[in-house]
């Protein structure tokens, strides 16, 4: 089962901030916070990731909280091609670990 | 750097034939992972192999699916006999063998259609 919560859906408008979260209150210490997205039925698509420091790249910031139990993935402008399933997901950094996929939030970004 | 690879990118076939998928992993990378999406539903882990020897096929169904990553060419995920129940998208990911920089980079997947 994957270890995360996230909303089935929101909203957002274009140009506007859009911020995902995610729970994942039972992570353990060696455990880092990734985000994937895919967009229709696209491959899914590596975003970001990071273990305890926000994290920041060409695609998006990774706020993560100081307890680890919770996360925010913040897309600074989202654009009509953002619209797609953000994947929160808990998982070692080390090699051989399976990716274990929840539900995802749909995420719409509207004109 | 080309990224991962996988073909055909549609497959369809009649009950009872064979599916052969291919996933080339991305240059330099060792661990390959296969994953299957049902129709509108998420993203399940199948298998995940180094160079020649399968590591973890927990999520793989024991009868007619299998699969291989030899030393030379691609990961091959194999499905006999299909059913209709094996219409599904494909994905395959590979990942680096570095510590600390372990990120699964997904492939466009292989959408199989059983008639």
């Amino acid at each position: 089962d994957a270890k995360t919560t996230q909303p089935p859906s929101m909203d957002c408008a274009e140009g506007r901030a859009a911020n995902l979260p995610c729970n994942h209150s039972t992570i353990s210490g060696n455990e880092y916070v990734y985000w994937y997205r895919q967009i229709h039925s696209q491959g899914p698509q590596y975003i970001i990731h990071g273990l305890k420091n926000n994290e920041t790249n060409e695609m998006a910031s990774l706020i993560i909280t100081e307890d680890r139990k919770s996360s925010t993935l913040i897309l600074p402008h989202a654009t009509l091609r953002d619209t797609a399933v953000y994947y929160c997901i808990v998982r070692p950094n080390t090699g051989g670990f399976k990716t274990i996929f929840g539900a995802g939030t749909r995420l719409f970004v509207k004109a | 750097n080309a990224g991962v690879m996988q073909n055909p990118r549609h497959l369809v076939r009649r009950r009872g034939q064979e599916a052969r998928l291919r996933c080339s992993p991305m240059k330099g990378h060792s661990h390959v992972y296969w994953y299957r999406q049902l129709p509108e539903e998420g993203l399940k882990f199948m298998v995940y192999l180094q160079k020649e020897n399968i590591i973890d096929e927990s999520g793989m169904p024991k009868e007619r699916f299998s699969a291989e990553f030899p030393k030379e060419g691609p990961s091959i995920l194999r499905i006999q006999q299909v059913v209709r129940g094996d219409s599904a998208a494909y994905f395959c990911a590979s990942s680096p063998r570095q510590e600390g920089t372990d990120t699964q980079y997904f492939g466009p997947g292989t959408r199989l259609t059983v008639l």
